[in-house]
């Protein structure tokens, strides 16, 4: 069936990078999101990648496609005290229209 | 700047009562999605709706109801309050994935608490 996995927790200092994984189960996905949520509040879309790209860069963030292994992963350069958020990964299959989540990875980060 | 609404941000009520959490969009979306999280973790679709007058259930069975009488509106309703359906509530709309890249955008969610 589908699934997506993510590590629960990531714990970074501040200004290091951040890197957060994430594996997809439908090869047939034709969009992978990256999500944040601050504390409280709603989902806000952070960036997306569609399926026949390999890498996206937009200012600090960096997303990476595998679609060989079904591995996506979001990297925020000079992490701040404002990343800190939880993340979710997410894919769209084929079929329909509904996303599929991950179930979030929390990130730390440490002064 | 959010163009997807949810009413009211923050909810006590007591056992027993009925309660109606109010979501509403002004971006002419078709699609409109009722999820269920506990604090910093997963969410779970209980409602969604491909447009006006359909409404289906998701993979958390729940025992809340929705309508979708008008495109821009997508009202939750639980006839019942309890404790266990205390939670936040996230409302989230998307356009035809033919057209858009976008996913879903979401409200500010309902943090409902039932005493």
């Amino acid at each position: 069936g589908e699934d997506v996995e993510q590590s629960l927790f990531l714990s970074v200092r501040e200004g290091d990078s951040s890197v957060i994984n994430c594996t997809y189960t439908d090869s047939s996905s034709t969009y992978l999101y990256w999500y944040k949520q601050e504390p409280g509040a709603g989902l806000q879309l952070l960036t997306y990648i569609f399926s026949n790209m390999d890498m996206k860069q937009d200012q600090r963030l960096t997303v990476l496609l595998n679609k060989k292994d079904k591995h996506l992963s979001l990297r925020i350069a000079d992490t701040q005290t404002g990343d800190s958020a939880i993340y979710f990964c997410a894919e769209s299959p084929d079929s329909n229209y509904q996303l599929i989540w991950g179930a979030g990875t929390k990130l730390i980060i440490k002064p | 700047e959010a163009d997807i609404y949810q009413t009211p941000r923050y909810l006590v009520i007591g056992t027993g009562k009925k309660i109606t959490l109010e979501c509403s969009q002004t971006m002419g979306h078709d699609k409109m999605y009722w999820y269920q999280q506990d604090p910093g973790m997963e969410l779970h679709l209980i409602h969604y709706s491909y447009g006006v007058n359909s409404t289906e259930k998701g993979d958390l069975s729940s025992e809340s109801t929705v309508s979708r009488i008008r495109t821009e509106h997508f009202p939750l309703t639980l006839e019942s309050a309890r404790p266990s359906h205390t939670s936040q509530y996230l409302c989230a709309s998307s356009e035809d994935r033919q057209l858009a890249n976008y996913g879903y955008t979401f409200g500010s969610g309902t943090r409902l608490t039932v005493v």
